[in-house]
């Protein structure tokens, strides 16, 4: 089936510092999803995206999409301690189903 | 949001026994589930879709004949895993998205099970 390719899969930030995570796909996307989710949690929607090159902001979270509606990134500015889990990439390809990346997991050293 | 509620939390059971684990949409109706499997540390995989009314749809590689599934009604989907084995010890997820109203997953909060 069509997957999506997300990295990295472990982030290990100092809190205050900025991270991205990456996600991939080698055909084109209807929509990309982002969903984060708590140790011990179940996966929480975030935000989606859908026209190509768009960019949403959530307070410190920017989420952007690539032209060619094949990539995605989360970036996170000034890390808090409360950014820990992991967050994924859910990919949708037009078939109702969502191809979900691999994950990054966060941890944050204060 | 949707509420998706997920039932029992966590399970444990002795090999060869069979659990039932219920997915319930609250607030809406869900023609549509979606059944997960999370292993620790690692992404969630879809297992099958849930159609209400008809047979569910299986990912490749997934045992139909393991996993029953059952989409009886509009607010109401069954994942039973029949004949369980350690190996079948994981995170087991449900979600739904809701057509019309917007196509975020709610996900229900997830079944631990423990096959002794």
């Amino acid at each position: 089936g069509q997957q999506v390719m997300q990295i990295p899969q472990y982030q290990h930030v100092q809190e205050g510092e900025d991270f991205t995570t990456y996600c991939n796909s080698s055909t084109t996307l209807s929509n990309i999803q982002w969903y984060k989710q708590r140790p011990g949690g179940h996966p929480v929607f975030l935000i989606q995206l859908v026209k190509s090159g768009e960019v949403k902001k959530q307070k410190r979270l920017t989420f952007q999409f690539g032209e060619a509606k094949k990539n995605s990134s989360l970036h996170i500015t000034a890390t808090q301690t409360t950014d820990v889990g992991t967050y994924f990439c859910a990919a949708d390809y037009n078939d109702y189903k969502l191809s979900f990346g691999a994950g990054t997991t966060v941890t944050v050293r204060a | 949001g949707a509420v998706v509620s997920q039932h029992p939390s966590w399970v444990i059971c002795k090999s060869g026994t069979s659990v039932k684990i219920e997915c319930r949409s609250l607030d809406f109706q869900a023609t549509t589930m979606f059944w997960y499997r999370q292993f620790p540390k690692q992404s969630l995989m879809l297992m099958a879709t849930s159609n209400e009314g008809s047979k569910a749809t299986y990912e490749q590689g997934v045992e139909k004949d393991k996993f029953l599934i059952n989409h009886a009604s509009l607010t109401l989907s069954t994942l039973t895993v029949t004949s369980a084995h350690p190996e079948d010890s994981s995170f087991y997820i449900c979600s739904a998205r809701v057509v019309g109203f917007s196509t975020e997953a709610f996900f229900g909060q997830g079944t631990r099970l423990t096959v002794v």
